[in-house]
């Protein structure tokens, strides 16, 4: 069974920093693993999204990377702004491709 | 398209009652998920429908819980009887297919059970 694990569960930074947010599975056999975001009081917003296959993925400010054989990502923002305060949640869907399953969430906070 | 449309936005209810939860997803995705999302167990998916049809509903906590799809763009998620312990946010998400792609979420229902 898979397990997504994320730790910090929250992180608190002065504005401009980069950070990095890590993710650990269980399960190697993934089909992809996304990156979400979670405003209070909304849903999920999907960030990013990595292939199997794929090492690493960027938009923007933000850049994921996976590495399958140690059952790790890493999504890692860079010039932080009070603006990226939010949950960030990653997710990796199994082999099946039909289930997402969440890790916990890492609560973060920007500091003007 | 408007998005996952998800109602009420916030219930209140007394232990006991029948809650029923409401979701309109994305028209044209064949994939609709109910998760329930707590502090302390964060979110977890209790089932989802492939074109209508409950495809796994390992996720759902107890015969209290039951779920429906009756069309392409409606489902339910009921709880009868209610109990304190259900108190959490209810997010309903759809997708046009498998693989995480194009996984769109709704605002969620905040339930309380007092």
């Amino acid at each position: 069974k898979q397990e997504v694990t994320q730790i910090p569960a929250a992180l608190s930074v002065p504005e401009g920093e980069n950070l990095v947010l890590n993710c650990s599975f269980t399960d190697s056999a993934i089909y992809n693993l996304q990156w979400f975001r979670q405003d209070p009081g909304k849903g999920l917003t999907s960030l990013l999204l990595i292939q199997s296959s794929q090492r690493e993925q960027t938009s923007g400010r933000l850049n994921a990377s996976l590495d399958k054989s140690s059952g790790r990502s890493t999504l890692y923002i860079a010039a932080s702004q009070p603006g990226d305060s939010a949950t960030y949640l990653c997710a990796a869907v199994g082999s099946s491709a039909s289930k997402i399953i969440f890790g916990s969430g890492t609560r973060l906070s920007i500091r003007p | 398209d408007a998005g996952v449309i998800q109602s009420p936005r916030h219930e209140v209810t007394e232990m006991g009652q029948e809650v029923t939860l409401r979701c309109k997803p994305i028209s044209g995705h064949d994939y609709l998920f109910w998760y329930r999302q707590t502090m302390m167990r964060g979110l977890e998916l209790l089932i989802y429908f492939n074109n209508n049809v409950p495809i796994d509903d390992s996720g759902m906590p107890e015969d209290r819980f039951s779920a429906k799809m009756p069309n392409a763009s409606f489902s339910t998620l009921k709880i009868q009887p209610s109990e304190p312990r259900d108190s959490a946010v209810y997010f309903c998400a759809s997708s046009p297919g498998t693989g995480g792609y194009g996984y769109t979420f709704g605002s969620g229902t905040r339930l309380t059970v007092v």
